[in-house]
């Protein structure tokens, strides 16, 4: 079974703070996401990233895929309380397999 | 409005007693999905469909069956639920499979087996 394994599993920081959540497996993928996901809702895409190396901006996120396409990592700059949720990576093959699969998560609190 | 939708939202059945969770997407896309949520363990892929008619295991498939007879459709049956199976759902869907494409998620159902 392949594996996407997320760390920290929980953080909780206070506001104004940097932070980064890592998502790393031994797989390859075609593309990985990142998503945010709010209590009792469904998860929501943030990021798509498809080539090795590609680096991604949203705002205050950063968001980088490794060179071997096996890692990724999600930067916030400046944590503010409304960054506060669940954030999954997840990722997906385009052959041989169609599976698609979620890290385990990291949960951020952001203090005010 | 683009959305997937789930039914039902909420659901307590007794071991053993069949039943069939609802989705469907109205974005005519290729691909979707089941997931189960649970603490400590993340979303794990159940199923997933690539089109009509064709259908593959995720992770977590046993217990569980599925059927995608129109596109739009995709319902996940449990025939014998047991309480492991106790769990949040979620059915998503995109436009192709392979993670180019956002998966747009149902609002989630939250089943308790007893």
């Amino acid at each position: 079974t392949q594996l996407l394994e997320q760390s920290p599993q929980f953080l909780s920081i206070q506001e104004g703070e940097n932070l980064t959540v890592y998502c790393n497996s031994s797989s390859v993928f075609s593309s990985l996401q990142w998503y945010r996901q709010e209590p009792g809702e469904g998860p929501v895409l943030l990021v798509t990233v498809v080539t090795g190396g590609e680096v991604k901006k949203l705002k205050r996120l950063t968001f980088q895929f490794g060179d071997a396409r096996k890692d990724s990592s999600l930067h916030i700059t400046a944590a503010q309380p409304g960054d506060t949720g669940l954030y999954l990576c997840a990722g997906g093959w385009a052959s041989g397999t169609y599976k698609y699969i979620f890290g385990t998560g990291t949960r951020l609190k952001v203090l005010a | 409005e683009a959305q997937v939708t789930q039914n039902p939202r909420y659901l307590i059945t007794v071991t053993g007693k069949k039943l069939t969770v609802t989705c469907s997407q109205n974005m005519n896309h290729e691909y979707m999905s089941w997931y189960r949520q649970d603490p400590g363990l993340g979303l794990r892929q159940i199923y997933y469909s690539m089109n009509v008619e064709v259908t593959d295991k995720g992770d977590v498939p046993e217990g569980y069956k599925v059927s995608r007879k129109e596109k739009r459709n995709f319902p996940l049956i449990l025939e014998s639920p047991s309480p492991n199976q106790t769990s949040l759902y979620f059915c998503a869907s995109s436009l192709t499979p392979g993670g180019y494409y956002e998966q747009y998620f149902g609002p989630g159902t939250r089943l308790t087996v007893t």
